[in-house]
């Protein structure tokens, strides 16, 4: 079954800096690729989608995903983070078929000011 | 414009007691209808999930179970809580194909 897998469960990041969220998936045919944040004690958003088409994908909060099929990644970025994207953050594919979504274990982005 | 309801948004039950979370949909018709559980520390496990009213998908055998009554409308309940049932539920729709997910603003349950 299509998997993701988030190897950093936390990352610390000086305001203003650029930082990078990375995301694996296990390799398959037709895949689809989600990130999403979520604020403490929400529900999650939808930053940003990969179904086909372009590689580079742009959300929302000035972020961006590239999809690499040769590496099977789907890193998350943003230049210049802010306080207020401490959050966190969640990669996420279908599996099953196009029924089922599948989430990685999360990532804390801690942005320090 | 679609959007998704979740209640309560806390609450606090004894061992033992019974249990109903309700979510709707609304401003759609025939959603992918979720439940994910989110416990401390970890990421998102889907418990259940529905493709159509009374069509019913199990992902994790546990004493949750869950029901699609009318079209927009999930359910998710429990005979009798364990204190391992305490978490954050998370309810969330989708279209069909491969659309993402739309989350509910969760559930915080504590079993005492």
């Amino acid at each position: 079954a299509q998997s993701v897998t988030q190897l950093d469960s936390q990352v610390p990041v000086f305001e203003e800096a650029p930082v990078e969220l990375r995301c694996n998936y296990s390799s398959s045919v037709s895949v689809y690729l989600f990130w999403y944040v979520q604020y403490p004690n929400q529900g999650l958003q939808l930053l940003l989608k990969y179904l086909s088409g372009s590689t580079l994908v742009k959300g929302i909060n000035g972020f961006e995903a590239e999809f690499n099929k040769s590496q099977t990644s789907f890193h998350l970025r943003k230049p210049s983070v802010h306080i207020s994207d401490t959050a966190e953050y969640f990669c996420a594919t279908n599996s099953g078929g196009y029924q089922k979504v599948t989430f990685g274990t999360g990532t804390k982005l801690q942005v320090i000011p | 414009s679609q959007t998704i309801h979740q209640w309560p948004a806390t609450l606090v039950q004894p061992v033992g007691s019974p249990l109903s979370l309700e979510c709707t949909v609304e401003g759609t018709s025939n959603p992918n209808l979720y439940w994910y559980r989110q416990a401390a520390g970890r990421g998102l496990q889907l418990l259940f999930y529905s493709v159509g009213i009374g069509q019913i998908s199990s992902e994790v055998p546990q004493n949750l179970s869950a029901s699609r009554p009318q079209d927009r409308q999930f359910i998710l309940s429990s005979k009798k809580l364990l204190l391992s049932d305490s978490g954050f539920y998370l309810c969330a729709w989708r279209e069909t194909g491969g659309s993402p997910l739309h989350f509910g603003n969760g559930t915080r349950l504590t079993v005492t």
